[in-house]
């Protein structure tokens, strides 16, 4: 079972580029999630989505953008890449339920982005 | 969301059950208590999730107080594999199902 899948795992940008984190998940997971994590810290929910065509801003989203165009992919950019951008980048799903279920999100195994 | 406390961290003797405690004196009738591990720089992985009962499964144990301001996971023989940050999380059923991190509790399995 291959999960919530995350490409690249490693990236080296510099000032000012843009680039493209992508995430993709075949558990049918209507909600899917992108978060930022900086060294020694817990995670920072930046986007959020909770279905095709539905997304919605988390805590930090200044600087990156998202689209859903289908269930399965979530891509997640970054426009003008800066050294504040530093960070692991992880991609969650979860499935939705009736009432809001509580169902747990399931997680990629992160992107790795330095920006020089 | 219900603020959550947790200890920096704590260490355990392979073998032996460790228990890490988390208060939530803040939580609400309809907040749900969830953890999380993070295994060295992996992504987190859900171990359990409990609203007022205890719960069980294939990796943990969830102990909920009566008043439901604090909750123990319970590992019940800790292996060196179970070394990590251990997040306790306290959540609404909402719009989006969002979970918000806090720094954890690393937990060091110690031969």
């Amino acid at each position: 079972n291959a999960g919530v899948t995350q490409t690249p795992k490693f990236r080296i940008l510099k000032i000012g580029q843009s680039m493209t984190l992508q995430c993709t998940q075949d558990m049918n997971h209507n909600y899917m999630y992108w978060y930022r994590q900086d060294p020694g810290m817990g995670l920072k929910l930046i986007y959020y989505s909770v279905g095709a065509g539905i997304t919605d801003k988390g805590e930090v989203p200044n600087g990156y953008n998202v689209s859903r165009s289908t269930t399965e992919d979530f891509p997640l950019r970054l426009e003008l890449a800066a050294p504040s951008q530093t960070s692991v980048y992880f991609c969650a799903s979860s499935q939705a339920g009736r009432e809001y279920s509580n169902q747990p999100q399931h997680f990629g195994d992160g992107t790795r982005l330095s920006i020089l | 969301d219900a603020k959550t406390t947790q200890p920096t961290s704590m260490d355990c003797a392979e073998g032996r059950a460790a228990n890490l405690p988390c208060n939530h004196s803040t939580i609400s009738g309809n907040e749900y208590v969830y953890w999380y591990r993070q295994i060295h720089s992996q992504g987190p992985q859900y171990i359990i999730h409990g609203l007022k009962n205890n719960e069980t499964n294939e990796m943990a144990s969830l102990i909920i107080t009566e008043d439901r301001k604090s909750s123990t996971l319970i590992l019940p023989h800790a292996t060196l594999r179970d070394t990590a940050v251990y997040y306790c999380i306290v959540r609404y059923m909402e719009y989006g199902n969002k979970l918000v991190f806090g720094a954890g509790t690393i937990l060091r399995v110690k031969s």
